[in-house]
């Protein structure tokens, strides 16, 4: 089992409506998670952190974390045109402090 | 305030050379990371330092693979010798983790082909 999984996609949302992206992990003492949007060519790029179960909101971007369920996502909102991109989601442990492992990433396309 | 300076931003070399690859990270930051990223296997940990010890090794894929951090701002990954196989975009990240996490902060990668 892989510690980071996601859908790589492609996904495909038209534009305006709410894209969801999904991540599971395999460390039930994980601390801290993180999306990073990366375009293609270019490096990762930080969207958002959560830290606590529930719900956080960020302009169009919403990170959700349930750790019960091991479970992270990403929503967002009035998608756009260059919201097109990688999304990768990684994951800290616990056990092994400040190692950041990712996700392959999903894939989303928004068609105009 | 400057980034994550990598160098080179791509190399081509032939199967069996060395390949040096180089960083700088921000200034500051006391974690320093080595990814690669392939198609086929998304973007691994390669190896990872604290204040220029390295912590964890295990994702380096073999004795070819080899990283050192003199100081705390300059780190180098290197392959000795080097195969068509290690051709991948190499990314050096730092971080420096505080009450908020543990964000890091990428370079913009070295493009590694071996032919």
């Amino acid at each position: 089992q892989k510690e980071v999984e996601q859908n790589s996609g492609p996904l495909s949302v038209p534009e305006g409506a709410i894209a969801s992206l999904n991540c599971t992990y395999s460390d039930r003492v994980s601390q801290s998670f993180f999306w990073y949007r990366q375009y293609s060519g270019k490096s990762p790029e930080l969207i958002m952190s959560i830290y606590s179960n529930g719900d956080k909101e960020d302009g169009r971007f919403t990170a959700q974390l349930n750790k019960a369920s091991q479970y992270v996502s990403l929503l967002i909102r009035d998608s756009q045109p260059s919201d097109s991109a990688t999304y990768l989601c990684a994951v800290e442990g616990y056990s092994s402090a400040s190692k950041i492992i990712f996700g392959s990433g999903t894939r989303l396309s928004i068609r105009p | 305030d400057a980034g994550v300076i990598q160098s080179p931003r791509h190399e081509v070399t032939e199967m069996g050379q060395e390949v040096t690859l180089r960083c700088k990270p921000i200034s500051g930051h006391d974690y320093l990371f080595w990814y690669r990223q392939t198609m086929m296997r998304g973007l691994e940990l390669l190896i990872y330092f604290n204040n220029n010890v390295p912590i964890d090794d295990s994702g380096m894929p073999e004795d070819r693979f080899s990283a050192k951090m003199p100081n705390a701002s300059f780190s180098t990954l290197k392959i000795q010798p080097s195969e068509p196989r290690d051709s991948a975009v190499y990314f050096c990240a730092s971080s420096l983790p505080g009450i908020s996490g543990n964000t890091i902060y990428f370079g913009e990668g070295s493009w590694l082909t071996v032919v």
